[in-house]
C-alpha cells in the first residue's frame, strides 16, 4: 500500500511553545490530507482537511489560529500546535488517500504529543 | 445521534471463540465502508473494506446493510494477536471525508 511518513513520532515541549507536526505521502501525491486528534481511549476526531494550495477546512470547535495547518506541495502537509497547552497534548495523526473516491485511508505513524 | 457508532465493549474471549462487533452510521448517503485494527499507541490499518454483498477474509467476514445502516464484523476462531481496538469507519462523502466510531476494544485469552 501507499506509504504516509508522520514526524516527530514523539515530542515533548514546554507550554506555551510552538510544536510542528510533518505529514509526508512518500510514493504518491496527495491533494487531500486529514488530521486526527485521539484522546487516550477515545476515537480518531477529525480536526481539518488539508487541500494543497488552499486553505484547510476546519471541523466545529477546531481553532484554526492554534493549530495551523499548511499544505504546500502534494506531498507534505503540516499542523503547528501554536502556543500550545497541557490539555493540547494527545496523539495527532495524518491520513491520505491515493485519489478521491472509495479508497482507503493511508495514515502516518501518529505523534506522540506531550506539553508539560 | 453521532455519525458513526459503536458498542466500546471491551470484548473479553477465550481463544478460538466467535466474536461480533456492531457499528451504525447516521448518513444514508455514505459511500464506502471499512474496518480499522489500532494497536495500543499505533496509527490505525486498514483489516478489510466492506461491500454490500458482504466479504470474506480468512477468519474476518463483514456484512453491510444499507437500508439499516449497519455493518458487522465477525472474527472466527479468535488468536491471541487478535487483541486490538476495531474502528468501523464510513467513508461520508466521495473526497475521502472518513469517520471513525469509537472502537470496539477486543481482549482475546488464553
Amino acid at each position: 500500500g501507499a506509504v504516509v511518513s508522520q514526524h516527530p513520532s514523539r515530542v515533548i515541549c514546554k507550554s506555551g511553545t510552538s510544536v510542528k507536526i510533518e505529514c509526508r505521502s512518500l510514493d504518491f501525491q496527495a491533494t487531500t490530507m486529514f488530521w486526527y486528534r485521539q484522546f487516550p481511549k477515545q476515537s480518531l476526531m477529525l480536526m481539518a482537511t488539508s487541500n494543497e494550495g488552499s486553505k484547510a477546512t476546519y471541523e466545529q470547535g477546531v481553532e484554526k489560529d492554534k493549530f495551523l495547518i499548511n499544505h504546500a506541495s502534494l506531498t507534505l502537509s503540516t499542523l503547528t500546535v501554536t502556543s500550545a497547552h497541557p490539555e493540547d497534548s494527545s496523539f495527532y495523526i495524518c491520513s491520505a488517500s491515493l485519489s478521491t473516491g472509495n479508497t482507503e485511508a493511508f495514515f502516518g505513524q501518529g505523534t506522540r504529543l506531550t506539553v508539560v | 445521534r453521532k455519525e458513526v457508532e459503536q458498542d466500546p465493549g471491551p470484548f473479553n474471549v477465550p481463544e478460538g471463540a466467535t466474536v461480533a462487533f456492531n457499528c451504525t452510521y447516521s448518513n444514508s448517503a455514505s459511500q464506502s465502508f471499512f474496518w480499522y485494527r489500532q494497536d495500543c499507541r499505533k496509527e490505525p490499518k486498514l483489516l478489510m473494506s466492506v461491500y454490500s454483498s458482504g466479504n470474506e477474509d480468512g477468519r474476518f467476514t463483514a456484512q453491510l446493510n444499507r437500508a439499516s445502516q449497519y455493518i458487522s464484523l465477525l472474527i472466527r476462531d479468535s488468536k491471541l494477536s487478535d487483541s486490538a481496538t476495531y474502528l468501523c469507519v464510513v467513508n461520508m462523502k466521495n473526497n475521502n471525508d472518513m469517520r471513525f466510531g469509537a472502537g470496539t476494544r477486543l481482549t482475546v485469552k488464553p
